[in-house]
């Protein structure tokens, strides 16, 4: 089942900061990060596992909430190489492991401005 | 260098003619799946493999088949494409444990169905 981002789109001028959402209704087993820019491939940023880590890659870190089976990206202090459209994906399972079905949400467009 | 290699990158067919769109990965990977982009929907999976001679339907499977005879190939074969086929496909792969987490993808493939 596809998860769910939220917002579908925000724009921010550099040096503000933005929190990007993904949800789903099933049990989640690890939750993904990518960037895609225009007419590029998508990009990993990084991968949460449940346990509710929080992990983070230069100004952009993320969180797991297993119980409520939602995520967070949350962008620092944006900068212009930020601008792309953000998906999350979600691997369903529970103590079992991971069923391997990596579910994309629909994305967020995130568009930083000097 | 390791990569995903598509082909073609861009084709413009016509409806009913079959094609295959190739997928090539040079990292060893056991885990390989199709992805189909279309605007507002995000990436939507076609279908996967977790190694040769085992693959799944994903999301969206209607109108395509899939094979891996080989570990490094997995291409795609659309066998009547039809108009709403019409779309951007990324093949990707990774390692088959879901702890290592990152998904590479291909370049794309812009495929329009006249």
């Amino acid at each position: 089942q596809q998860p769910v981002q939220s917002p579908q789109a925000v724009i921010l001028r550099e040096g503000e900061d933005a929190v990007i959402n993904c949800s789903s209704s099933k049990a989640l087993y690890s939750v993904h990060w990518y960037r895609q820019k225009h007419g590029e491939a998508p990009v990993f940023l990084m991968i949460l596992l449940k346990g509710g880590e929080q992990k983070g890659h230069e100004k952009i870190s993320a969180s797991f909430n297993e119980k409520k089976q939602q995520s967070s990206l949350y962008l620092t202090a944006s900068q212009l190489s930020y601008s792309g459209t953000y998906f999350c994906g979600t691997e369903e399972g529970g103590s079992g492991g991971s069923n391997y079905k990596l579910t994309f949400g629909k994305g967020t467009l995130l568009t930083v401005n000097p | 260098e390791a990569q995903v290699t598509q082909n073609p990158r861009y084709l413009i067919t016509v409806t009913g003619k079959k094609l295959t769109v190739t997928c090539s990965q040079n990292m060893n990977h056991e885990y390989m799946s199709w992805y189909r982009q279309d605007p507002g929907l995000g990436l939507r999976q076609i279908y996967y493999s977790m190694n040769v001679e085992v693959t799944d339907k994903g999301d969206v499977p209607e109108g395509y088949k899939v094979s891996r005879k080989e570990k490094r190939n997995f291409p795609l074969i659309l066998e009547s494409p039809s108009p709403n086929q019409t779309s951007l496909y990324f093949c990707a792969s990774r390692l088959a444990g879901a702890w290592t987490g990152e998904l590479f993808f291909g370049e794309g493939s812009r495929l329009t169905v006249l």
